[in-house]
């Protein structure tokens, strides 16, 4: 049981470069959302997902895209990556659960030069 | 605007007292609230939740309280280990299925 996956663990981009960031859940999880953390800006939520074919923006949604064809896959698109992009990018899921917890993945380390 | 704050980055406690970690928000619509632990390198973890129609939640050394009329929620650890020390952040879910998190408070237990 792998839970949240998250590929890359690190990244460099150039400025102007576009790249996705990968995430998958073998949970059969419904719910899925994209969180950056930047130093004390604790977790701001970029997108996230209630089903398949549902998205919705979050806080920052600027300069991301996110699609959501498959329960399991949630990528997230920088169209064209900015040094303000520069952060740790975390993707999560839960189910319908009565606590309502998300399960995060390990972290994508995004540097834009 | 920041809907749930933690204005403490910080907070260091001996092994063995309690660990008080604070929260405050400002959307009256949060229906439910939630505390997670992040450890470097890794994803934050959940530790506990609670509901808006209750005041108080336990699980273990963990206790979680809500103070709905001071829009408020604290987190108390006892006893705080060593193992405890980690960010916290405290988040909390609107109507929409959204669960927007604070800034973060780093606790150190000093052996």
């Amino acid at each position: 049981n792998a839970g949240v996956t998250q590929t890359p663990k690190f990244q460099v981009l150039k400025t102007g470069q576009s790249m996705t960031l990968q995430c998958a859940q073998d949970m059969n999880h419904e719910y899925m959302s994209w969180y950056r953390q930047d130093p004390g800006m604790g977790l701001r939520l970029i997108h996230y997902s209630v089903g398949a074919g549902i998205t919705d923006q979050g806080e920052v949604p600027n300069g991301y895209n996110v699609s959501r064809s498959t329960t399991e896959d949630f990528p997230l698109r920088l169209l064209s990556a900015a040094p303000s992009q520069t952060s740790v990018y975390f993707c999560a899921s839960r189910d319908r659960g009565a606590n309502y917890g998300y399960t995060f993945g390990s972290g994508t380390r995004l540097t834009v030069v | 605007d920041q809907q749930v704050k933690q204005n403490s980055p910080s907070l260091s406690v001996q092994e063995g007292r309690i660990s008080i970690l604070n929260c405050d928000y400002t959307n009256s619509m949060f229906d439910y609230f939630l505390w997670y632990k992040k450890y470097p390198a890794e994803g934050p973890t959940f530790l506990i939740s609670i509901s808006s129609i209750k005041d108080k939640n336990e699980d273990g050394r963990f206790t979680v309280f809500l103070n709905k009329s001071a829009k408020h929620l604290s987190l108390h650890i006892v006893p705080s280990q060593p193992g405890d020390s980690a960010v916290y952040f405290c988040a909390a879910k609107d109507n929409t299925g959204k669960l927007i998190f604070g800034q973060g408070t780093t606790l150190q237990v000093k052996p």
